[in-house]
């Protein structure tokens, strides 16, 4: 198993450009997850996934988009960037059921910079 | 609100030298607690989950416990290998506003830093 995998690993923006941020998994996961780090902070959740077809905003919403059209793929969209977008970027996922919690798989990452 | 903290933010430790990170929380209800291992420039590593008070979990020289309150994080005899930053997450029973299914509330870590 891949586990979970994002691309690009680095990108580089223009403010006002738009990307998307692809994640995919093979561990046959119900929930999937966009968080962004920044330095000497938390992570903090973007958007989040219970399943296909199914989206909802996390904590800091503001500027993406997500899609959820299979139970593998993920993708974040930024529109417009901007240089407070600047972060690292990882996707997780991880398995629910009945009540019960399970550990959040994490991907390595994309590293964007808006300019 | 849901609040997750870590201490010390940094911690020097010679190769040998025991010592354990702290994660203080105040949550509603704990689900389930969760430690992660991050490395420079790479995703979180998944290390130990703990779901009640009294609860042990080991793996190699790293020990997690948890309280009502709090859980540590209890190195024995470092290698330079585990320098890493480690952080906690929680995930809440609470429902309503600002409360998922699933999610996790991160503190922001404790980097670790074991000298030979």
């Amino acid at each position: 198993n891949a586990g979970v995998t994002q691309t690009p690993k680095f990108r580089i923006l223009k403010i006002g450009q738009s990307m998307t941020l692809q994640c995919t998994q093979d561990m046959n996961h119900n929930y999937m997850y966009w968080y962004r780090q920044d330095p000497g902070m938390g992570l903090k959740l973007i958007y989040y996934s219970v399943g296909a077809g199914i989206t909802d905003k996390g904590e800091v919403p503001n500027g993406y988009n997500v899609s959820r059209s299979t139970t593998e793929d993920f993708p974040l969209r930024l529109e417009l960037a901007a240089p407070s977008q600047t972060s690292v970027y990882f996707c997780a996922s991880s398995y629910y059921s009945s009540g019960k919690s399970y550990e959040q798989y994490f991907g390595p990452g994309t590293r964007l910079t808006v300019t | 609100e849901d609040q997750v903290t870590q201490s010390p933010e940094a911690l020097r430790l010679q190769e040998g030298e025991s010592s354990s990170l702290n994660c203080s929380y105040t949550v509603s209800g704990l689900r389930g607690l969760f430690w992660y291992r991050q490395d420079p420039g790479k995703g979180p590593e998944f290390l130990f989950t703990l779901y009640s008070a009294g609860e042990e979990k080991e793996k190699e020289r790293l020990k997690a416990t948890l309280t009502k309150k709090e859980s540590f994080l209890h190195i024995t005899a470092p290698k330079p290998e585990d320098s890493a930053t480690y952080l906690c997450a929680v995930q809440a029973t609470g429902v309503g506003r600002g409360s998922t299914l699933g999610r996790l509330y991160f503190g922001r870590g404790t980097q670790l830093t074991v000298w030979p």
